[in-house]
């Protein structure tokens, strides 16, 4: 059962333009959502995050907004740039899981390629 | 600087063998996780550890082992049970409440042949 899904293999966007990477969760239990960015071969790095207490976290050019009725979250990267080409996941963790591992739950990814 | 130092980062083994990669963390972060991604799988979490001398088992954790002896160190042991070890591993590493993500390591391909 896949609890975090990011139905979207690949996204192809020009630069400049928006990319819109989408997510959506199952497990109500999950408070916290984090994005990652990873390059080939390479571990993922953090991008943004947002807790579910907000609907909107932004850091320069990326914004994550949450719905938690829809159980939807998306990432918005403006402009995009060329350099941002990489798979994205989606994760997610459940603080009042009672277990204290706060274990991050990830999505299959997407693969945005941004063209010049 | 501080970080996640995985080795090596290329992986050969012949089938039947046991491999260990190794994963060492100077963050002196508590819990550390090691996750396989496959191509069109995502991120999957094998095991992970809270503290020293415990672990515990994720969502793929047959055909592998762990060891947690010091808080530094966290080495997975890929055995002949796998049935399909051929894959990229990360480990992670994380300290602090919910509300932290993870450090991963530059992650190791394995390639059994």
């Amino acid at each position: 059962d896949q609890q975090v899904k990011q139905n979207s293999p690949s996204l192809s966007v020009q630069e400049g333009r928006i990319s819109i990477l989408n997510c959506d969760y199952t497990n109500s239990m999950f408070d916290y959502f984090l994005w990652y960015k990873k390059y080939p071969a390479e571990g993922p790095t953090f991008l943004i995050s947002i807790s579910s207490i907000k609907d909107k976290n932004e850091d320069g050019r990326f914004t994550v907004f949450l719905n938690k009725s829809a159980k939807h979250l998306s990432l918005h990267i403006v402009p995009s740039q060329p350099g941002d080409s990489a798979v994205y996941f989606c994760a997610a963790s459940a603080s009042r899981s009672g277990g204290s591992n706060y274990k991050l739950t990830f999505g299959k990814g997407t693969l945005l390629t941004v063209n010049p | 600087d501080g970080g996640i130092t995985q080795s090596p980062k290329y992986l050969f083994r012949k089938e039947g063998q046991n491999v260990t990669l190794s994963c060492e963390q100077n963050l002196n972060h508590d819990a550390m996780y090691w996750y396989r991604q496959d191509p069109g799988q995502g991120l999957r979490l094998i095991y992970y550890s809270q503290i020293v001398n415990d672990f515990q088992k994720g969502d793929i954790a047959e055909g592998y082992s762990v060891s947690r002896e010091k808080k530094e160190s966290f080495p997975l042991t890929v055995t002949s049970a796998q049935k399909n070890p051929t894959a990229f591993y990360l480990c992670a590493s994380r300290t602090g409440g919910p509300n932290y993500g993870y450090t991963f390591g530059s992650g190791t391909r394995l390639t059994v042949v």
